[in-house]
């Protein structure tokens, strides 16, 4: 079955800096690829998603990179602020023809913390 | 606004209790499932449920069950609860309608300890 590894386990960068996280998967099957943001006591939030028919997609501050090659896919978080601490966690599935499927395989998180 | 709750934030149980967890979605969702999440461990997939009546075993079921009787709601059961359970449970879900995203929409959570 699929496996996620996730790196690194904790990041703790400046306000403003960059923060980078790494996932690698196991299945080449894999093609969709989300990241979830759970903030101290809060459910776990979508954040953002590539499928693997694209190498990056971004949105505002935040973006996400796919190497299906080398099966490993990063978020890019720019111009850090306080407000991004919180734990973020990468995942992996199978969609189906183009549509949902539900089995989600996480990653085991990254615990960001932006200094201000 | 996709809704998910789950039936207590908090729970304390005594080992060999039976313990239901309930998770209700108002968004008339097809797939639920049941989360587990330990410090260090990530989310870990317990069980989950596609239709009614329908259960599929996740990475760890050992221990639990399931039960979906109606669309909306999904419960956990913990036939004989041991201190090895005590976690952070996480209820979830998705639809299967196609193209859109598969988002999975999470409940508050509810936070067992088992003594």
């Amino acid at each position: 079955g699929e496996n996620v590894e996730q790196h690194p386990s904790t990041l703790s960068v400046q306000e403003g800096d960059s923060a980078v996280i790494k996932c690698t998967y196991s299945d080449s099957a894999s093609n969709y690829f989300p990241w979830y943001k759970q903030e101290l006591g809060k459910r776990p939030q979508l954040i953002i998603d590539i499928r693997s028919n694209v190498g990056e997609k971004k949105d505002q501050r935040i973006a996400v990179t796919l190497n299906k090659t080398a099966k490993h896919f990063s978020l890019h978080i720019t111009e850090t602020q306080p407000e991004d601490s919180a734990v973020y966690f990468c995942a992996a599935s199978i969609s189906i023809d183009g549509g949902s499927q539900g089995n989600l395989i996480f990653g085991k998180g990254t615990k960001l913390s932006v200094k201000p | 606004d996709v809704k998910v709750t789950q039936s207590s934030r908090y729970l304390v149980k005594r080992t060999g209790e039976k313990v239901f967890l309930e998770c209700v979605q108002d968004m008339d969702h097809e797939n639920m499932f049941w989360y587990r999440q330990d410090p260090g461990l990530g989310l870990r997939l317990i069980y989950f449920s596609y239709d009614v009546k329908m259960k599929e075993k996740g990475d760890i079921p050992e221990g639990y069950s399931v039960s979906r009787e109606k669309k909306e709601r999904f419960s956990l059961i913990l036939e004989s609860a041991s201190t090895n359970q005590t976690s952070m449970y996480l209820c979830a879900s998705s639809t299967l309608d196609r193209g859109r995203r598969n988002e999975q929409f999470f409940g508050p959570g509810t936070r067992l300890t088992v003594l």
